[in-house]
């Protein structure tokens, strides 16, 4: 099993560029989410699932779209990239249990913009 | 929408005493408190959690206790080792949405 794996591991952009980040998971998770990670601020929720062909904002959704065509894969888009959006981004699944919503993370994308 | 605090943001210990991490949070709905851990460069990976109908949980050196009138909870590492060096977070969810706190990243010094 391989767990919850991010493609790419590192990007680099130019301002204005557009790029897609993957997370596929073959742990049956029913959620899933896009979390960024920036210092100081901890993890803050940019979009997440909770089923396939379904998507939802989190706290921090402007300048990204995400699709969830298949319940194993969850897709981050930046359509136009700032240097805002510099930063790590995880993905995570669950099997979402109220009460005891465990994550599973992938290994993290780091990404920077120009 | 949820707001969970952590308080330290910095914490340095001498090997073998304990550690102390505290969180509030602000919605009285949510359910369910569990901690991360990540070392450096690494994902956060699940420590402990504790449900709200629980007031304490202990699993060897770390335990966690809510106090549900007051909205928060804390993390304590007993005995601190060099392996507990780390960025630790918490956070608080209602149902599937976890919010988390800032984090707390934690030196043991041997």
């Amino acid at each position: 099993n391989a767990g919850v794996t991010q493609t790419p591991k590192f990007r680099v952009l130019k301002t204005g560029q557009s790029m897609t980040l993957l997370c596929a998971q073959d742990m049956n998770h029913e959620y899933m989410y896009w979390y960024r990670q920036d210092p100081g601020m901890g993890l803050r929720l940019i979009h997440y699932s909770v089923g396939e062909g379904t998507t939802a904002k989190g706290e921090v959704p402007d300048g990204y779209n995400v699709s969830r065509l298949k319940k194993q894969n969850f897709l981050l888009g930046l359509e136009s990239a700032a240097p805002s959006q510099t930063s790590v981004y995880f993905c995570a699944g669950s099997r979402g249990t109220s009460g005891a919503n465990v994550l599973t993370f992938g290994a993290g994308s780091r990404l920077t913009v120009l | 929408g949820e707001n969970v605090e952590q308080h330290p943001s910095t914490l340095s210990v001498q090997e073998g005493d304990s550690a102390v991490i505290k969180c509030t949070y602000s919605d009285s709905a949510s359910n369910y408190f569990p901690w991360y851990k990540q070392e450096l460069g690494k994902r956060p990976q699940l420590i402990i959690d504790i449900r709200s109908n629980v007031g304490e949980k202990k699993d060897q050196r770390i335990a966690v206790t809510l106090n549900k009138t007051a909205k928060h909870f804390s993390l304590h590492i007993t005995e601190t080792q060099p392996e507990d060096s780390a960025v630790y977070f918490c956070a608080a969810a209602n149902d599937y949405k976890l919010s988390f706190g800032a984090g707390t990243t934690v030196t043991v010094r041997a």
